[in-house]
């Protein structure tokens, strides 16, 4: 099973502030990425999708990967409390199937 | 579009006992997972059908689960006996691209096995 890290957190980031989230992930054939967010008892939602080096920006959302260092990122501007919630990386190394993380979960206090 | 539909949203079943887990995908879907979500391992791949095909099921944990898509709208997880350990969230999962462009969860069985 090909790896995704992501640190569990909790990352708390007071409202207005960036908060940062990273992932690293261990294959390199990898094309797709994708950002997810899950709410505390739902389903994970896509926010997210990258695939190729370099920011994509989306809102309040900017993704950011760096195929040679094997890295993803998200970043959220101006956090709102509604933010707060667990954020998956998943990676699709080749073929069919996602890979997450175990996810970082924010909190964004007013 | 109504999503990617799952059945029950929560079962309680005694050890030992026959459980199935039902999904409907987002129509026009072509792929469809199953996943399971523990506090400790995260969300885990069970088995991936593409055009209702069974593609991989490596990650099924052992004989007791078994899982099938008669047609493209439908799939169900068994899992008999169940034990204790299978208390888990079961996620199903659709897309058009097979992965490639991410894909649409259900929202969830909350399996409790007693």
């Amino acid at each position: 099973q090909k790896e995704v890290e992501q640190n569990s957190g909790p990352l708390s980031v007071p409202e207005g502030a960036i908060a940062s989230l990273n992932c690293t992930y261990s294959d390199r054939v990898s094309q797709s990425f994708f950002w997810y967010r899950q709410y505390s008892g739902k389903s994970p939602e896509l926010i997210m999708s990258i695939y190729s080096n370099g920011d994509k920006e989306d809102g309040r959302f900017t993704a950011q990967l760096n195929k040679a260092s094997q890295y993803v990122s998200l970043l959220i501007r101006d956090s709102q409390p509604s933010d707060s919630a667990t954020y998956l990386c998943a990676v699709n190394p080749s073929g069919y199937a996602l890979n997450f993380g175990k996810g970082t979960s924010l909190l964004v206090t007013p | 579009d109504a999503g990617v539909i799952q059945s029950p949203r929560h079962e309680v079943t005694e050890m030992g006992q026959e459980v199935t887990l039902r999904c409907k995908p987002i129509s026009g879907h072509n792929s469809l997972f199953w996943y399971r979500q523990t506090m400790m391992r995260g969300l885990e791949l069970l088995i991936y059908f593409n055009n209702n095909v069974p593609i991989d099921d490596s990650g099924m944990p052992e004989d007791r689960f078994s899982a099938k898509m008669p047609n493209a709208s439908f799939s169900t997880l068994k899992i008999q006996p169940s034990e204790p350990r299978d208390s888990a969230v079961y996620f199903c999962a659709s897309t058009t691209s097979g992965g490639k462009t991410g894909y649409t969860f259900g929202s969830g069985t909350r399996l409790t096995v007693v």
